[in-house]
């Protein structure tokens, strides 16, 4: 049982390039939710999904997209990226709000820096 | 949408002494409070955490005050150890949506 899984760990981009970060969670949880964490700025939601084939925005979407294609990937993209996408990404996975606690289980990380 | 703020953004303790972490919500119909302990290097992990009916939770040297009044909760460490030291994030969220509002994080620093 690895839990939530991300890939890569680490990535240095040029501005302008694209990437696919990559969370897999062996869980069988619904939800799933990428964040971007910056100092001083704690975690904050990109996009999330509430199942297979669903997504939705967070607080900071723009610039990113997401896929849901598998219950247990959660996929986010960078189609042109730019120095202020320089973060470290979590991906996280929980599995309901009725009648378990809603605690998110997170990834290690990926660092990603945008030259 | 919901607004967490937190404080302090650092606090730094004696070993032994107790630590205080307070956070405000802005929305009244969040309902669930978690917080999270992030170990440097390491990925967020749930601690401690408290429904909106529930006034306040203990978990043997934590414990978790909520005034829905108020609107505020606070995470309370006693008889801290320098294994406490970590970046602690309070966070908010109700059952109708699914998503979390995170505080912007305490780096708290036990010293021996």
């Amino acid at each position: 049982n690895a839990g939530v899984t991300q890939t890569p760990k680490f990535r240095v981009l040029k501005t302008g390039q694209s990437m696919t970060l990559l969370c897999a969670q062996d869980m069988n949880h619904e939800y799933m939710y990428w964040y971007r964490q910056d100092p001083g700025m704690g975690l904050r939601l990109i996009h999330y999904s509430v199942g297979e084939g669903t997504t939705a925005k967070g607080e900071v979407p723009d610039g990113y997209n997401v896929s849901r294609l598998k219950k247990q990937n959660f996929l986010l993209g960078l189609e042109s990226a730019a120095p202020s996408q320089t973060s470290v990404y979590f991906c996280a996975s929980s599995r309901d709000r009725g009648v378990y606690t809603g605690e998110l289980f997170f990834g290690e990380g990926s660092r990603l820096t945008v030259l | 949408g919901e607004n967490v703020e937190q404080h302090p953004s650092t606090l730094s303790v004696q070993e032994g002494d107790s630590a205080v972490i307070k956070c405000t919500y802005s929305d009244s119909a969040s309902n669930y409070f978690p917080w999270y302990k992030q170990e440097l290097g390491k990925r967020p992990q749930l601690i401690i955490d408290i429904r909106s009916n529930v006034g306040e939770k203990k978990d043997q040297r934590i414990a978790v005050t909520l005034n829905k009044t108020a609107k505020h909760f606070s995470l309370h460490i006693t008889e801290t150890q320098p294994e406490d030291s970590a970046v602690y994030f309070c966070a908010a969220s109700m059952n109708t949506g699914n998503q979390f509002y995170f505080g912007t994080g305490t780096s708290l620093t036990v010293i021996p």
